[in-house]
């Protein structure tokens, strides 16, 4: 079945500094992007969308100068948290459909923990 | 305002209990309903997915229903067992949308 594989699983980073956050498709061709943030006890929150090839789609109130997002190829779209403050430590996922498209599920990476100190 | 809800959103239960977990969805109009396992810390894992042609869906232990009419869907588990103790998650899939929209989910307990 289609996997997401997504790096680095656990992250501690300084304030201040970025942190970047890759999803691949493994064995398949995801031609968008969903990543999430899920904040302690709640549920996961759609950041933005990123399509392949062209500018993403971030949710209101989503910043979209301090996470960028890049889906250069089929395979791989990133997530940089840029300037990392301790109001970003939060549980990152990204999910793609899977192959079928929308209709039939999506597929989602074993997340990032971030914590900023 | 499309929404997802769960109720309860926790649920503690001895080992061996069947159980039922409840998702409500506020527009009939979905293409498909996806329950997932969370457990902490950790990344979301598929255990079922009903479309919207579908009244049920089986894997092992589970047992998932759709009601699109009244807008619910239940997550049966029969014989529960510790292993099964994590956050349960329904997602719809909107017509409207090609986003997931996602219950806050159930916190389950099975205590040994």
């Amino acid at each position: 079945g289609a996997v997401v594989s997504q790096h680095p699983s656990r992250v501690i980073c300084k304030s201040g500094t970025s942190v970047k956050i890759e999803c691949r498709s493994l064995d398949f061709q995801a031609t968008t992007m969903f990543w999430y943030r899920q904040f302690p006890k709640q549920s996961l929150m759609l950041m933005a969308t990123s399509n392949e090839g062209s500018k993403a789609t971030y949710e209101q109130g989503v910043e979209k100068d301090k996470f960028l997002i890049n889906h250069a190829s089929l395979t791989l779209s990133t997530l940089t948290v840029t300037s990392a403050h301790p109001e970003d430590s939060s549980f990152y996922i990204c999910s793609a459909p899977g192959t079928g498209g929308f209709n039939y599920g999506y597929t989602f990476g074993s997340g990032t923990r971030l914590t900023v100190v | 305002k499309q929404e997802v809800t769960q109720i309860p959103a926790a649920l503690s239960v001895p080992e061996g209990e069947n159980l039922v977990l409840n998702c409500s969805f506020t527009d009939s109009a979905i293409y498909n309903l996806q329950w997932f396992r969370q457990d902490h810390g950790k990344g979301l894992t598929s255990l079922l997915l009903i479309q919207s042609s579908q009244r049920e869906q089986t894997s092992g232990r589970l047992n998932a229903s759709l009601d699109k009419s009244s807008g619910r869907s239940t997550l049966y588990i029969a014989a529960s067992q510790p292993g099964d103790s994590a956050t349960y998650l329904c997602a719809a899939l909107f017509e409207t949308s090609d986003q997931l929209t996602f219950g806050k989910g159930t916190k389950l307990s099975v205590i040994p």
